[in-house]
């Protein structure tokens, strides 16, 4: 199956600092999504980015399909901002996600 | 806005007991899923629903697992009996039909003593 890496696994930031946040994959992919786990435990949704780049507010993403690598930036981090942050991507014919293991933020007051 | 629904959020157990997850889809989304998560770990397709048939169990542990979607809407996943590995998150998911996008509830934590 397709594969997944993240990095860097852990990365603290002061507060105000700006960031940025890698996924490379194996192969051609579908989709591609990016999510923060908060401390409950929920995934929410940050960005569907298969290809191209979107932004919503502090954060934007990128995807180079070709190269097969995706970027999550966050900009001016607040301490809401720490968590986990996981993207995951399916490839070929089937619809459901595989995740990489994460990126552990900690934005520090 | 819509949402995955999940029930219970919490669930402490003791081992060898039955235990059951409960998820609703957001409405009109044919496909669902089952992940589980363990502490450090990013979560782990368990079952995937396309309506009511299963697409795809194959990391299912089907010796004490199994889950349904008797009327292609809300899903149940049983554990029968669990054991103390199976603390972890279940998360469930449905997903749009045009773009796939996957959208997660807030899952459940399980809890085996």
């Amino acid at each position: 199956g397709i594969q997944v890496e993240q990095s860097p696994p852990d990365l603290i930031l002061q507060e105000g600092a700006n960031s940025t946040l890698r996924c490379n994959f194996s192969d051609s992919v579908n989709n591609l999504q990016w999510f923060h786990q908060n401390p409950w435990g929920q995934l929410i949704n940050l960005f569907y980015i298969p290809s191209g780049t979107k932004q919503n507010g502090r954060l934007s993403a990128t995807t180079v399909a070709t190269e097969r690598y995706s970027l999550l930036y966050i900009s001016s981090s607040q301490t809401t901002d720490s968590g986990v942050y996981f993207c995951a991507l399916s490839s070929g014919s089937a619809r459901q996600l595989t995740f990489g293991s994460g990126t552990q933020l900690t934005v520090l007051p | 806005e819509a949402e995955v629904a999940q029930s219970p959020r919490y669930k402490i157990t003791e081992k060898s007991q039955a235990v059951a997850f409960w998820c609703d889809p957001i409405s009109g989304h044919a496909t669902l899923y089952w992940y589980r998560q363990i502490l450090g770990q990013g979560p782990e397709l368990l079952v995937q629903f396309q309506d009511e048939s299963v697409v795809d169990d194959s990391q299912l542990p089907k010796d004490r697992f199994s889950a349904e979607r008797l009327k292609g809407v809300d899903s149940t996943l049983k554990i029968q009996p669990a054991e103390l590995g199976d603390s972890a998150m279940y998360l469930c998911a449905s997903s749009d039909f045009v773009t796939g996008e996957l959208f997660f509830g807030e899952g459940s934590r399980l809890t085996v003593l």
